[in-house]
């Protein structure tokens, strides 16, 4: 079946260290998404790609970067993690063909930046 | 900028009751889907509702769109103890951008 993971599912990571998060989709979608999750805040956009080389930015994009060299593969680094990024972060993937707007979500990482 | 705000914020029902949640949102949109997350876990797509129509229905879901009010409603009926998650609405504001905004966030939580 085809499905979206990430890895890894915990880190935890110390200020200033470059990190990434890994997310695979075996859908074979065009979309792919990174949010992050807070209480308070609910999802937030932090980047997206419509398709391979395309990346664009969302609400939150400071302080990370993405890049899309395969369809199956958005890695989200955070180019020099910070205490206010730690969070739950989740990708999803969607079809960009069509009408097809629904969203597929990975299982999350839960990143602690200490 | 949060487009869609659900209410209320949390919800505690007993097993067999109805639940309603709503969802408002501030700009024009093409479609609005209700997602739900369980626990420690990604959030799975419940339905969509396109801007053109006004009522749709999914097994015991029902969702109902009010564009002129920019709201729209998600009834869980003779709920189950497993639907205890959170529910959030988003928005797809622009045609073609298929981006999702999300709201906050309804906690339902069903007792036995």
């Amino acid at each position: 079946d085809a499905e979206i993971t990430q890895s890894p599912r915990h880190k935890i990571t110390e200020t200033g260290r470059q990190v990434t998060l890994a997310c695979h989709q075996t859908w074979n979608h065009n979309n792919m998404f990174w949010y992050r999750q807070d209480l308070g805040h609910g999802l937030r956009l932090i980047h997206y790609s419509y398709g391979v080389q395309d990346t664009n930015k969302g609400e939150v994009s400071d302080g990370y970067s993405v890049s899309r060299s395969n369809t199956e593969d958005l890695p989200l680094t955070l180019e020099s993690a910070a205490s206010s990024q730690t969070s739950v972060y989740f990708c999803a993937s969607s079809d960009g063909t069509g009408r097809a707007y629904e969203q597929y979500f990975g299982p999350g990482t839960r990143l602690t930046v200490t | 900028s949060q487009q869609g705000e659900e209410d209320p914020q949390a919800l505690s029902i007993q097993e067999g009751e109805n639940a309603t949640m709503n969802c408002s949102y501030k700009t024009s949109i093409n479609n609005l889907q209700w997602y739900r997350q369980n626990s420690g876990r990604g959030l799975v797509h419940l339905i969509l509702i396109r801007s053109n129509e006004r009522e749709k229905h999914s097994g015991r879901l029902r969702v109902t769109l009010d564009t002129s009010k920019k709201s729209s409603s998600l009834l869980i009926t003779a709920s189950r103890a497993a639907d205890t998650a959170s529910y959030f609405c988003a928005t797809d504001a622009r045609l073609g951008a298929q981006k999702l905004v999300f709201g906050q966030g309804t906690r339902l939580t069903i007792n036995p």
